[in-house]
């Protein structure tokens, strides 16, 4: 079935840093994929999206290119900010599927 | 303002108890899901419906109920038949289906003394 494996956290960086996530994905025939964040305590609030190859999503300076050849969908921003700190996750939904499937989730934390 | 309910914020309950957690929406969206998370690990799906009257079992609804009578309600009951029920849940809508984006409440969090 579709899965999504992303980099194990936690991840601390200092502000103004640059911040990768590696998300890679297994799914078949042509997924959309999705950057959720989740701060203290709330729900998940969608961050960017991709639904075909090739696609860049980007949102409050964050970017993700969706990479069909490597199956890949990076999260990356050349420099975050402590209000970035946070759990972001990386999911996919199957081309004919109903739900969102999640990687495990990366906790960054960003120090000032 | 739009968007998703949850409640209670947060939930303790004895065990053996059942309790029921509220989701509402005032998106008008068709289909609604709920799911669970635990620490580090992603969101598992308990059960999700497309319509009104319809819903159906995800990957982990063993001891959880549903009810879908109408189209802004999707309430989830956690039963004394789910072993391990201290989680977080989280309430989410789509417009349908096969619609790409899930809306996502604030979640309660649910703790089994």
């Amino acid at each position: 079935g579709d899965s999504v494996t992303q980099m194990e956290g936690p991840v601390t960086l200092s502000e103004e840093a640059f911040l990768t996530i590696n998300c890679t994905y297994t799914a078949t025939g042509y997924p959309s994929l999705f950057w959720y964040v989740q701060y203290p305590g709330e729900g998940l609030q969608l961050l960017l999206k991709a639904t075909k190859a090739d696609d860049k999503g980007s949102n409050k300076g964050f970017e993700a290119t969706y990479r069909k050849e490597t199956t890949s969908f990076h999260l990356e921003k050349g420099s975050v900010q402590v209000s970035d700190s946070a759990v972001y996750f990386c999911a996919l939904k199957g081309s004919n599927d109903y739900k969102l499937s999640f990687g495990a989730g990366t906790t960054v934390t960003v120090r000032a | 303002d739009g968007g998703i309910t949850q409640s209670p914020k947060y939930l303790f309950r004895k065990e053996g108890q059942n309790v029921t957690l509220s989701c509402e929406q005032n998106l008008n969206h068709d289909a609604m899901y709920w799911y669970r998370q635990d620490p580090g690990q992603g969101l598992r799906l308990i059960y999700y419906s497309q319509i009104v009257n319809d819903f159906q079992k995800g990957d982990i609804a063993e001891g959880y109920s549903v009810s879908r009578e109408k189209k802004e309600s999707f309430p989830l009951t956690v039963t004394s038949a789910q072993k391990n029920p201290t989680a977080f849940y989280l309430c989410a809508a789509g417009a349908d289906m096969r619609d790409n984006e899930q809306f996502f409440g604030p979640g309660t969090r649910l703790t089994v003394l």
